[in-house]
Formats: structure tokens, C-alpha cells, sequence
């Protein structure tokens, strides 16, 4: 079967990092988005990545080893309003979204 | 500004009641989906649909109904057949052109059946 996994809930201070780690199994393998979702809202987008490495955008930054099934989204210099879930999704051999069920970031001051 | 619209926010039903969810679209993507949302659990995917006057089922289908008359409109029914409808759920839609194309979604409509 297929199957994403993230832990269910991390805990970070403000202003610190944090990697929220994903790991996959799905039959083929079409790229992995980073979702965020603020309680009771849309999840938004944050990255895509289909090859091997890290791809940076502000203070948030995603890595992807395809070899290992493995991907992490790191978060810099935390700021309160990073509290939020975390959603990893893989697009399989079909170019259907399988999606993990999302890390709760608690940030404290 | 560009974007997908769901209403209501919050909608409350009684057991045994049909109810339809609206989605509406002004980002003039081709694809649009409907995603159910329970706590501990990762979206899933009840219907999408890739072009007008087609849609083809998720994983979770059964008790749900849609309708794609129009590029813009992707509205979702919850039917009595449906055994656990309270859930929060989320529509969307995406440009198919592109592998890499993000997935955009409307702020959803939590449903509450009694």
C-alpha cells in the first residue's frame, strides 16, 4: 500500500529551527509538495520537489532524497505565526496527490 | 484577486438530509477536486474532475455526488447514504499543465450532521 509519514506534533521556540521530517511509500514517484494549513483554513502551498536536494525560499527550505524516500521541510528563525500544521504530499505514478496527515508546529516564546 | 470560493463555512443538517457544498473558481484552471478532512488523518479524495462534464471518482466516493456543468463551478453533494458526513471539507483546483502545479484551495465547509 502507500503510505506517508510525519510525526503528529513538534514543539519549537520562537525564533529557533525546526525540521519537520516525511518519509513515503507509493507506487512511483511524480514530485512532493509541502503543504501549510493554519487551523480551520486552506492549506497553502510551500514547495515542490521531484530531484534529489534542497531547494530554498526564505526561511523555509525543503530537501528530497528519492533514494531513501525522504524528505524534511526546515523552518528558520521561527516566528509565531509559523504555528501551524504541516502537510507532505507525494504524487504518485498516476500524478495522484497521497497525503500524510500533517505535523502540528507549536512555537512558544 | 483570483481564487476558490466554498460556502458556507459552517453548515449544520440533520441525519437522513441531502446537502450540496459550493465550490466556485475564477483561477480558470481545467481541474478541481473535493477533499475530505478528519482529524489524525491525511486528505483524501472523494471526486475530481479534469475537464467540464467529466468527473471520475476518489477513494472515498461512496454517499457523495458532484457535477461539473461549468469550468468555474465543481459543487459537492453529501447524500443521506453517507455514513459519517461530519468532516471538514476542503475543494480545489490546479493548472494541468504543469507537473509541478500546487494544488489551490478554498477556506472549506465544515459540516456537522445530527
Amino acid at each position: 500500500g502507500q503510505n506517508i509519514d510525519q510525526p503528529t506534533e513538534m514543539t519549537a521556540t520562537e525564533g529557533a529551527i525546526v525540521q519537520i521530517n516525511c518519509t513515503y511509500q507509493t507506487s512511483g514517484f511524480n514530485g512532493l509538495f509541502w503543504y501549510q494549513q493554519h487551523a480551520g483554513e486552506a492549506p497553502t502551498f510551500l514547495s515542490y520537489n521531484v530531484l534529489d536536494g534542497l531547494e530554498e525560499k526564505g526561511r523555509f527550505s525543503s530537501f528530497l532524497s528519492r533514494s531513501k524516500g525522504y524528505s524534511y521541510l526546515l523552518l528558520k528563525e521561527l516566528q509565531m505565526k509559523d504555528s501551524a500544521s504541516y502537510l507532505c504530499a507525494v504524487s504518485d505514478s498516476n500524478y495522484q496527490l497521497i497525503w500524510g496527515a500533517g505535523t502540528k508546529l507549536i512555537i512558544k516564546p | 484577486d483570483g481564487g476558490i470560493t466554498q460556502s458556507p463555512k459552517y453548515l449544520f443538517r440533520k441525519e437522513g438530509q441531502n446537502v450540496t457544498l459550493s465550490c466556485e473558481q475564477n483561477l480558470n484552471h481545467d481541474a478541481m477536486y473535493w477533499y475530505r478532512q478528519d482529524p489524525g488523518q491525511g486528505l483524501r479524495l472523494i471526486y475530481y474532475s479534469q475537464i467540464v462534464n467529466d468527473f471520475q471518482k476518489g477513494d472515498i466516493a461512496e454517499g457523495y455526488s458532484v457535477s461539473r456543468e461549468k469550468k468555474e463551478s465543481f459543487p459537492l453533494t453529501v447524500t443521506s447514504a453517507q455514513k459519517n458526513p461530519t468532516a471538514f471539507y476542503l475543494c480545489a483546483s490546479s493548472d494541468t499543465d504543469r507537473e509541478s502545479s500546487p494544488l489551490h484551495f478554498g477556506n472549506g465547509t465544515r459540516l456537522t450532521v445530527t
